[in-house]
């Protein structure tokens, strides 16, 4: 089984739409969550990180966690041609300074 | 300080020959990690260092690779006999004590023939 799951996508949304990004988790331990941009050919980009259940908000961005249900989720609110990028998942664990990574779901939002 | 670099940014090498890859971290950054990523996979850890030491160090890591950060700044990832299997993205990341994120280089594309 793997420790972090996304759904590879591709994800195609409108401009303006909402896009609702997923991701699941297996350890049970897990302490903090970030989600990072990655456009193609280039390296990860840190967009938020939360660690407590419930929402939080940075602009078009909103990141959700539920610890009971080992899940969290990002939200971006107006999607704009430009946030067209893969969208990684990642979890730290109690123990350790490493990340998690899912394999990432590729968003294309359609102008 | 223009932030994580990784130098070179691509390498082409034949088959059992070695390489060697550099990364030099945001400079009050005390953290350096390594990653590797495959197409349409997400980052896999490789090793950490907290300073001048290594701290962690994944089974992906095999006696191929080895990692280091002599005086805690720049750090080295050698691997020895590349296989064609090791053609991935090496990313290199850095963060301060106590931070949450990372900050990742641009990568070295490593592509083994």
């Amino acid at each position: 089984q793997k420790e972090v799951e996304q759904n590879s996508g591709p994800l195609s949304v409108p401009e303006g739409a909402i896009a609702s990004l997923n991701c699941t988790y297996s350890d049970r331990g897990s302490q903090s969550f970030f989600w990072y941009r990655q456009y193609s050919g280039k390296s990860p980009e840190l967009i938020m990180f939360i660690y407590s259940n419930g929402d939080k908000e940075d602009g078009r961005f909103t990141a959700q966690l539920n610890k009971a249900s080992q899940y969290v989720s990002l939200l971006i609110r107006d999607s704009q041609p430009s946030d067209s990028a893969t969208y990684l998942c990642a979890v730290r664990g109690n123990y350790g300074q490493n990340f998690v990574f899912g394999p990432g779901t590729r968003l294309s939002v359609l102008p | 300080d223009t932030g994580v670099s990784q130098d070179p940014r691509h390498k082409i090498t034949k088959r059992g020959q070695n390489v060697t890859f550099r990364c030099d971290p945001i400079s009050e950054h005390n953290r350096l990690y390594w990653y590797r990523q495959t197409l349409g996979q997400g980052p896999e850890f490789l090793t950490y260092f907290q300073n001048e030491a290594q701290l962690e160090k994944s089974r992906l890591l095999s006696d191929r690779f080895s990692a280091e950060r002599p005086k805690g700044s720049f750090s080295t990832l050698e691997i020895q006999r590349t296989e064609q299997g090791d053609s991935a993205m090496y990313l290199c990341a850095s963060s301060p004590p106590g931070g949450f994120g990372y900050t990742f280089g641009s990568g070295t594309r490593l592509t083994v023939v």
